[in-house]
């Protein structure tokens, strides 16, 4: 069964250092997005992407982030400098179609130091 | 504004017994709606979903049930196992957007 991958399964940083995450979305997906789950919190949204453009983001995805679709397989999220907040389980997720649901990678932990 | 709640944190039942999970929603444009169930260090799990223009949708073992009069979703598990312990999230989208919005989440612990 297809699946959305991600990697690296956890990542430790310093606090200031760029981080990029990476994620291969399930091939025949169209739309991309990052969500971000603080420990013991509701998963939240970050951006979707959609035909190599940003679609909609919330507050939280500021300056500081960014994402790219650099070929036909790998979309990524990069932090440029990281604050010790920006810790939580990253998620990558794919669909298809406009409103249909998303499906999820398993997530990477980043851990800011 | 935009939010989806849930009311309960955790949910203990009886192995083969049947697990309701509520959410609350109160952006009335919602119009899609999505069940997710998260074990612990994996990534959300789509269960089942309902859009608006219907009141309940079984799949297998669950059920969802909405109530747009009262903003109110739900999600019905039979005959619980412990393959089903696991927090569970509801998650709402309007049709032209592509934005979850996530509720607080509900664990479900599954007793033997």
């Amino acid at each position: 069964e297809p699946e959305v991958t991600q990697t690296p399964s956890h990542q430790v940083t310093q606090m200031g250092q760029e981080v990029i995450l990476r994620c291969v979305p399930i091939s025949n997906h169209l739309y991309f997005y990052w969500y971000r789950q603080i420990l013991g919190q509701k998963v939240e949204f970050l951006v979707s992407f959609y035909n190599n453009e940003i679609s909609e983001k919330s507050e939280i995805f500021d300056d500081q982030f960014s994402v790219e679709r650099p070929d036909g397989s790998n979309f990524t999220l990069k932090i440029r400098s990281t604050k010790l907040e920006d810790s939580a389980m990253y998620f990558c997720a794919s669909s298809p179609r406009e409103g249909t649901e998303a499906f999820f990678g398993q997530g990477t932990r980043l851990t800011v130091v | 504004g935009e939010s989806v709640g849930l009311h309960l944190p955790t949910l203990s039942v009886q192995e083969g017994d049947n697990s309701i999970i509520n959410c609350a929603y109160s952006n009335s444009a919602s119009d899609y709606f999505i069940w997710y169930k998260q074990e612990s260090g994996k990534g959300p799990q789509f269960i089942i979903d309902i859009r608006s223009n219907m009141d309940k949708r079984q799949g297998q073992r669950v059920t969802v049930l909405l109530n747009k009069t009262v903003k109110h979703l739900s999600l019905q598990i039979a005959a619980t196992q412990p393959g089903d312990s696991a927090v569970y999230f509801c998650a709402e989208n309007k049709a032209a957007g592509n934005k979850l919005t996530f509720g607080g989440g509900t664990r479900v612990l599954v007793k033997p």
